[in-house]
């Protein structure tokens, strides 16, 4: 059973600082990982998306990947109260495995 | 005008009626998608299409059928709909990049109720 496992939270940061969220996949062979946030009762939006070792940064967002460590990250500077929403961690090639989410709340 | 489009957006039904919730798109991808989602579960996967000729299984085809009608139109049927089918239901789309890495595009989904 391929599982992708992420702390449910919530993970609570004041407005301006940096929230970081971090995600584990069991199977070897991924070669995408995703990162979409998804506000309650909305459909999930896509984020980050990362396939090498290492950072890819875009905005405020950073997703950090490690391949050895089958360990994904989501780094988000000057955290800001719109970014309260979960946070959804996939992995895969054609078909996505999801995590269950970790709740962000950004207090102003 | 949205890119994925689900109808209807909201249904309430009862035990045992048939079902259908219905996904177009305008993005042109080959492949599509049907997830549930729960509370505390996360989404899973039902069904998946990746051309009109192509129809698997998901990690939760159980009591659940699809049809793919066209390139851009992908639905999900319950038979006889019972109570833990309750959940709220997204399609999205996908098409190869040139790393032939899918991105999935998620539409507003459907909350399906099952008294």
């Amino acid at each position: 059973q391929k599982e992708v496992e992420q702390n449910s939270g919530p993970l609570s940061v004041p407005e301006g600082a940096i929230a970081s969220l971090n995600c584990t996949y069991s199977d070897r062979v991924s070669q995408s990982f995703f990162w979409y946030r998804q506000y309650s009762g909305k459909s999930p939006e896509l984020i980050m998306s990362i396939y090498s070792n290492g950072d890819k940064e875009d905005g405020r967002f950073t997703a950090q990947l490690n391949k050895a460590s089958q360990y994904v990250s989501l780094l988000i500077r000057d955290s800001q109260p719109s970014d309260s929403a979960t946070y959804l961690c996939a992995s895969g090639f054609q078909k996505l495995v999801f995590g269950t989410g970790t709740r962000l709340l950004v207090s102003p | 005008d949205a890119d994925v489009t689900q109808t209807p957006r909201n249904r309430i039904t009862k035990t045992g009626k048939r079902i259908m919730l219905e996904c177009s798109q305008t993005k042109g991808h080959d492949r599509m998608y049907w997830y549930r989602q729960d509370p505390g579960l996360g989404l899973r996967l039902i069904y998946y299409s990746f051309d009109v000729k192509d129809i698997n299984k998901g990690e939760i085809s159980d009591g659940y059928s699809v049809s793919r009608q066209a390139q851009a139109k992908f639905s999900l049927s319950l038979e006889s709909a019972i109570p833990n089918q309750t959940a709220l239901y997204f399609c999205a789309t996908s098409h190869p990049g040139t790393s032939g890495v899918d991105t999935q595009y998620f539409g507003p989904g459907t909350r399906l109720t099952v008294l």
